[in-house]
């Protein structure tokens, strides 16, 4: 089983529908991040979270929201999907070197 | 200026060559430095870290020169499976902070 697993793996939605992206990780880490990756601009940061009790915004954080809902569990949500939403989802957890990624979560909104 | 700078490319290259990627960064508050590999449509996955007194894995080679700023991997005897986007990485007390990522396409 892989250390961090991100369902949906793929997912069609419409424009202003909620939509929510599960992450579940058994590294045992207290960092969790959620990523975006668009072409041509990289991995950017949506939301991090250094335990249950801690969560911060990253560079892109509107539109998203987070809930931590345990040490292995962090789930990001667009409230009302827009189609320049449409990208690929990373979540990541870390102990603050080496980080380990969900293999992706391809979200499409229309 | 985006903290993590690095030539998109696409470098492209024959089976066997040796190639170079660099990387700069401009937040100082980074204080680890990481390469990931990330193959088409997957998940970036970590290739090796980064040290000053510079750190060798097989055809792989990292340096870091924290004067400069600057990151570089060195990949010898370039194989067919080397092809991939990698990524510099630098990690301050909080995140990781990603650079876009320089594409590598090894033909044979």
């Amino acid at each position: 089983d892989a250390d961090v697993t991100q369902t949906p793996r793929n997912r069609i939605t419409k424009t202003g529908k909620r939509i929510m992206l599960e992450c579940s990780q058994t590294k045992g880490h207290d960092r969790m991040y959620w990523y975006r990756q668009d072409p041509g601009l990289g991995l950017r940061l949506i939301y991090y979270s250094f335990d249950v009790k801690d969560i911060n915004k990253g560079e892109i954080s509107d539109g998203y929201s987070v809930s931590r809902q345990a040490q292995a569990k962090f789930s990001l949500s667009l409230e009302s999907a827009i189609p320049n939403q449409t990208a690929l989802y990373f979540c990541a957890t870390s102990e603050g070197t080496e980080a380990f990624f969900g293999q992706g979560t391809r979200l499409t909104v229309v | 200026r985006k903290e993590v700078e690095q030539d998109p490319g696409p470098f492209n290259v024959p089976e066997g060559a040796t190639v170079a990627f660099n990387c700069t960064y401009s937040n100082s508050a980074s204080q680890s430095f990481f390469w990931y590999r990330q193959d088409c449509r997957k998940e970036p996955k970590l290739l090796m870290s980064v040290y000053s007194s510079g750190n060798e894995d097989g055809r792989f080679t990292a340096q870091l020169n924290r004067a400069s700023q600057y990151i570089s991997l060195l990949i010898r005897d370039s194989k067919l499976s080397d092809s991939a986007t990698y990524l510099c990485v630098g990690s301050g007390y909080s995140t990781l902070t990603f650079g876009k990522g320089t594409m590598l396409l090894v033909s044979p």
